[in-house]
C-alpha cells in the first residue's frame, strides 16, 4: 500500500493564479481531509469529506474548493491563489469510527509571491 | 466548543533527560485521545492513543494516560534521544464526529 499520496511536493505560484493540490490513498477509507499547517498555528482543518459525493466545510475553508468523485481521490483547489494562503498542506485520510489512526500524507509546500 | 491546549515550545532537552509534554483538552462529549509526532519534512504519524478514561497509550518509549478527572492526556518518556527531536502533537476526537481537534504542537529538540 502507498497510503496516502500528494502531488506536488513543492509549488509556487502568482496572486491570482490557480492549481489544483492531488490527494490520493489506496485503504478505502472514508474520511478524508485537508489541513493547512502554518508556523504557531497548529494544523487547521480547511474541507473534509465523509464518503465520494460528500465534503464539508472546516475552519478554514474560504478560498479553497474540494469535490469527492471517488472513495480514493480528494483533490483541493485554489481557485485564486493569495500571499496568505502560503503554508504546507496536509492531506489525510481514516477508516469511520471513533477510535481510527488518521493516516497523513507527506504535504505539499506552498509558495504564494 | 471542542478544544485541546499543549505547553508551549520550544522544549530543549539533553539526551537521555525525562520528557514531560502537557495536553490538557475541553471536550462536549466523550473523545478519544491522540499524541501525533511529525519528523523533520514529513507528514503526521501516530504515536499513541487512548479511548477511555483511565487508559495508558504507549509507544517507542513514550507513554500517556488519559485523565478525565484533570481532562489531560500528558506525554511522558523516561529517557529521551536525539531521534525524538520532532514536533509533537495531542489531538481528540469526539465519538461520531468526523473531524479531529488538534493542539498548537509543541516542537522538541534533544542535544546529545
Amino acid at each position: 500500500n502507498a497510503g496516502v499520496t500528494q502531488t506536488p511536493k513543492f509549488q509556487v505560484l502568482k496572486t491570482g493564479q490557480s492549481m489544483t493540490l492531488q490527494c490520493a490513498q489506496d485503504m478505502n477509507h472514508e474520511y478524508m481531509s485537508w489541513y493547512r499547517q502554518d508556523p504557531g498555528m497548529g494544523l487547521r482543518l480547511i474541507h473534509y469529506s465523509v464518503g465520494a459525493g460528500i465534503t464539508d466545510q472546516g475552519e478554514v475553508p474560504n478560498g479553497y474548493n474540494v469535490s469527492r468523485s471517488t472513495t480514493e481521490d480528494f483533490p483541493l483547489r485554489l481557485l485564486s491563489a493569495a500571499p496568505s494562503q502560503t503554508s504546507v498542506y496536509f492531506c489525510a485520510s481514516r477508516d469511520r469510527g471513533a477510535y481510527n489512526e488518521q493516516f497523513f500524507g507527506p504535504g505539499t509546500r506552498l509558495t504564494v509571491l | 466548543g471542542d478544544s485541546v491546549t499543549q505547553m508551549e515550545g520550544p522544549v530543549t532537552l539533553s539526551e537521555e533527560a525525562f520528557l514531560t509534554i502537557n495536553c490538557t483538552y475541553t471536550a462536549t462529549g466523550y473523545p478519544s485521545l491522540f499524541w501525533y509526532v511529525q519528523y523533520p519534512g514529513e507528514g503526521l504519524q501516530l504515536l499513541l492513543k487512548a479511548t477511555k478514561a483511565d487508559d495508558k497509550g504507549s509507544n517507542k518509549g513514550f507513554e500517556a494516560t488519559y485523565r478525565k478527572e484533570t481532562t489531560s492526556f500528558h506525554l511522558e518518556k523516561g529517557s529521551v534521544q536525539v531521534s525524538d527531536s520532532a514536533v509533537y502533537f495531542c489531538a481528540l476526537l469526539i465519538q461520531g464526529a468526523q473531524k479531529l481537534v488538534f493542539g498548537q504542537g509543541t516542537r522538541l529538540t534533544i542535544n546529545p
